[in-house]
C-alpha cells in the first residue's frame, strides 16, 4: 500500500537554527499536508500543498510540493522553543479523502 | 474556524467495560469524520471513516463490533470501545473534513487518552 517515509526521524537543534525535513513516497500524491503535533494533543494543520512544484509559506514555515509528486519538504527558519513537537506529512490515499500519515519527525529545540 | 472538539480528554476504565468518545465539529458541519488511533511514539493510524446518516467504513484489521461508530448528526460522531481490554489503551483522535473545497484537508480534535486497567 501507499506509505510515507519521513526523515530525519528526530532532530535536536539549537534555538535560532533552521530546520529541514522531508517526506517521500514510492507512489504519487496529489496533495501534501504538513501537520504539527504537540505532546498529548491532536495534529494541527500547518501547510497544504496542491500543485507539483508549489512553494507555500506560513510564517517561518515553508513547504514545497516536489516536482515528481512523490516528495515534499518542510523548512522551519529561526527555530524557537515552541517549535518542539512531532511533524507529520500526510496525503490522501489513492485519491480518496482518507489520509495516510508519514512516520513523523520529532523536533527538539534547545535554548 | 474549523474547530473540532473531543470529550473526554482522558478516561481510565476497568477491563470489560465500554467507553464512549464524542467528536464534535464546533463551527461547521461535517458529513465525514475520521477516527484514528495512535500508540506511543507512533504515527496516526486510520481506524474508520464515519459518514453522517450511514454506516461507518472500517479499515482492514479494525473490528467493527468492538469499535462502534455512530454519526447521527452533521456535528457529532461517537466512538464506543466495547468490552475494552488493556491492549485497547491508546490515544484516540478524531478529525473532520473541512467545509467546502479543498475537500481533503482534515481538522483534528485534541484526542482522548484511554487507559484500560
Amino acid at each position: 500500500g501507499q506509505q510515507l517515509n519521513q526523515s530525519p526521524q528526530s532532530m535536536f537543534i539549537q534555538e535560532g537554527e533552521d530546520v529541514s525535513m522531508n517526506c517521500t513516497s514510492s507512489s504519487i500524491f496529489n496533495t501534501w499536508l504538513w501537520y504539527k503535533q504537540d505532546p498529548g494533543e491532536g495534529p494541527v494543520l500547518l501547510i497544504a500543498l496542491y500543485k507539483a512544484g508549489e512553494l507555500t509559506s506560513n510564517g517561518r514555515l515553508t513547504a514545497q510540493f516536489g516536482i515528481t509528486r512523490k516528495d515534499s519538504f518542510l523548512n522551519i527558519s529561526a527555530s524557537i522553543p515552541s517549535d518542539v513537537g512531532i511533524y507529520f506529512c500526510a496525503g490522501p490515499a489513492n485519491n480518496t479523502d482518507k489520509l495516510i500519515f508519514g512516520t513523523g519527525t520529532r523536533l527538539q529545540v534547545f535554548p | 474556524g474549523a474547530v473540532v472538539s473531543q470529550h473526554p480528554s482522558r478516561v481510565i476504565c476497568k477491563s470489560g467495560t465500554s467507553v464512549k468518545i464524542e467528536c464534535r465539529s464546533l463551527d461547521f458541519q461535517a458529513t465525514t469524520m475520521f477516527w484514528y488511533r495512535q500508540f506511543p511514539k507512533q504515527s496516526l493510524m486510520l481506524m474508520a471513516t464515519s459518514n453522517e446518516g450511514s454506516k461507518a467504513t472500517y479499515e482492514q484489521g479494525v473490528e467493527k463490533d468492538k469499535f462502534l461508530i455512530n454519526h447521527a448528526s452533521l456535528t457529532l460522531s461517537t466512538l464506543t470501545v466495547t468490552s475494552a481490554h488493556p491492549e485497547d489503551s491508546s490515544f484516540y483522535i478524531c478529525s473532520a473534513r473541512g467545509p467546502g473545497e479543498p475537500y481533503n484537508e482534515q481538522f483534528f480534535g485534541p484526542g482522548t487518552r484511554l487507559t484500560v486497567l
